[in-house]
């Protein structure tokens, strides 16, 4: 089955760019989106089909995707982006999720 | 507003069974398509099970075929994820979340309702 491949924790300092990758095969050939879940909440979308930011979301928050990776920026990082982050894509008709990456501002 | 409430969850014993609802409002509910996503305690998102706006598409995990179904009633603007054969490893909480079709993304969720298996 398909897997998409986090790193467990990203470290960033306030004001800096944070970048937290996703990977898996050909994922550049699939749509990637990307989760933002603060502690005790529901996950909220921040990324859609690999660059499009919901409204509401703030611009700093950017994505991409090609070859065998996605990738959500954060630029300006602030201490309100500490949360975990999961990519998800679709392999054929069935849904995939990353494991998750803890973003911790310090 | 859109709004997505997720009920039914609780304690059951193991190779018991329980159904989830979610009710929809604030949209068009027979315009999308619905999905169940679950987290277990301090671990990441695991994708259950989705269905198509008729509900005549329906897709499982490999860890829930055989014994989970979807359905939905339009007409009540509600999803439900009827659970048999359960286990521990099925504990979770348990999100609703609507997309448009397939490579489509899950917004919003719903609040999650916590099933705990345990004897």
């Amino acid at each position: 089955s398909y897997e998409v491949t986090q790193p467990p924790s990203v470290s960033v300092s306030p004001g800096q760019t944070a970048s937290i990758t996703c990977s898996g095969d050909k994922l550049g050939n699939k749509y990637a989106s990307w989760y933002q879940q603060k502690p005790g909440q529901s996950p909220v979308v921040v990324i859609y089909q690999d660059s499009k930011r919901p409204s509401g979301i703030p611009e700093r928050f950017s994505g991409s995707n090609s070859g065998n990776t996605a990738t959500l920026t954060i630029s300006g990082t602030q201490a309100m982006d500490e949360a975990d982050y999961y990519c998800q894509a679709w392999d054929s008709s069935l849904v995939v999720f990353g494991g998750g990456t803890k973003l911790t501002v310090l | 507003q859109v709004q997505l409430v997720e009920s039914g969850g609780g304690l059951v014993k193991p190779g018991g069974s329980l159904r989830l609802s979610c009710a929809a409002s604030g949209f068009t509910f027979s315009d999308y398509y619905m999905t169940w996503i679950r987290q277990a305690p301090g671990k990441g998102l695991e994708w259950v099970s989705y269905i198509s706006r008729s509900g005549s598409i329906t897709y499982f995990a490999d860890s829930v075929k055989g014994r989970f179904t979807i359905s939905r009633d339009n007409a009540k603007n509600s999803l439900y994820l009827q659970m048999n054969s359960l286990r521990a490893e099925d504990t979770a909480v348990y999100y609703c979340a609507r997309f448009s079709g397939v490579s489509g993304w899950f917004d919003p969720w719903g609040q999650g309702t916590l099933v705990t298996v345990s004897s």
